[in-house]
């Protein structure tokens, strides 16, 4: 039963265009939505958070929009950079019981 | 580097065999979490520990179990391994129970011939 969802398995983006990244999620009781990103060969790395009070927070280039209503989650990027070019992991996590995540979105940042 | 400390960082054996997956938290985090990673899926919550006790239990297969030790690094027990086991495992902790951000370590990567 997956619980959060990525529909989209990979993104490709100009460079200096936004990316735009969702996700999904079934269980109303989640209280805090995180992003991590994943270079190869490496453990996913956090990139930003938002809290289920909120519907907006933002860090740098890094935006993250959450839609309670609609179960809904995207992550905003601009302007996109080559570096980002990565996997990145949407996450909903009960009272700090159990992060779930979801099965990832490929980005690929064209220079 | 998270501080978050794996090894094997790869294992190759063979089906019906037994593997141990150790982790070492970052200094001073209480809580640890094993994820799993299979090929095309999403990071599946295997289980988690804060401070020597479970705390928190998802898809592990009866055949898979874990611990914390008192020093805080905690090992994961595969045994009676299959071929869909292959996957890459990762740790990660955090300093309490309630905190938003989990500190993953590189993964151990076991495949299973």
């Amino acid at each position: 039963d997956q619980q959060v969802k990525q529909n989209s398995p990979s993104l490709s983006v100009q460079e200096g265009r936004i990316s735009i990244l969702n996700c999904d999620y079934t269980n109303s009781m989640f209280d805090y939505f995180l992003w991590y990103k994943k270079y190869p060969a490496e453990g996913p790395t956090f990139l930003i958070s938002i809290s289920s009070i909120k519907d907006k927070n933002e860090d740098g280039r890094f935006t993250v929009f959450l839609n309670k209503s609609a179960k809904h989650l995207s992550l905003h990027i601009v302007p996109s950079q080559p570096g980002d070019s990565a996997v990145y992991f949407c996450a909903a996590d009960l009272t700090g019981n159990q992060f779930y995540f979801g099965t990832g979105t490929s980005l690929t940042v064209i220079p | 580097d998270s501080g978050v400390t794996q090894t094997p960082k790869h294992l190759i054996t063979a089906t019906g065999q037994r593997v141990t997956l150790r982790c070492s938290p970052r200094s001073g985090d209480l809580s640890v979490y094993w994820y799993q990673q299979s090929l095309d899926q999403g990071l599946q919550f295997l289980i988690q520990y804060y401070n020597g006790e479970e705390r928190a239990k998802g898809n592990i297969l009866e055949r898979f179990s874990a611990q914390q030790f008192p020093d805080l690094h905690s090992e994961l027990n595969l045994s009676s391994l299959e071929l869909g086991d292959s996957a890459l495992y990762f740790c990660a902790s955090s300093p309490q129970i309630n905190t938003g951000e989990l500190f993953f370590g590189e993964g151990s990567r076991l495949t299973v011939l």
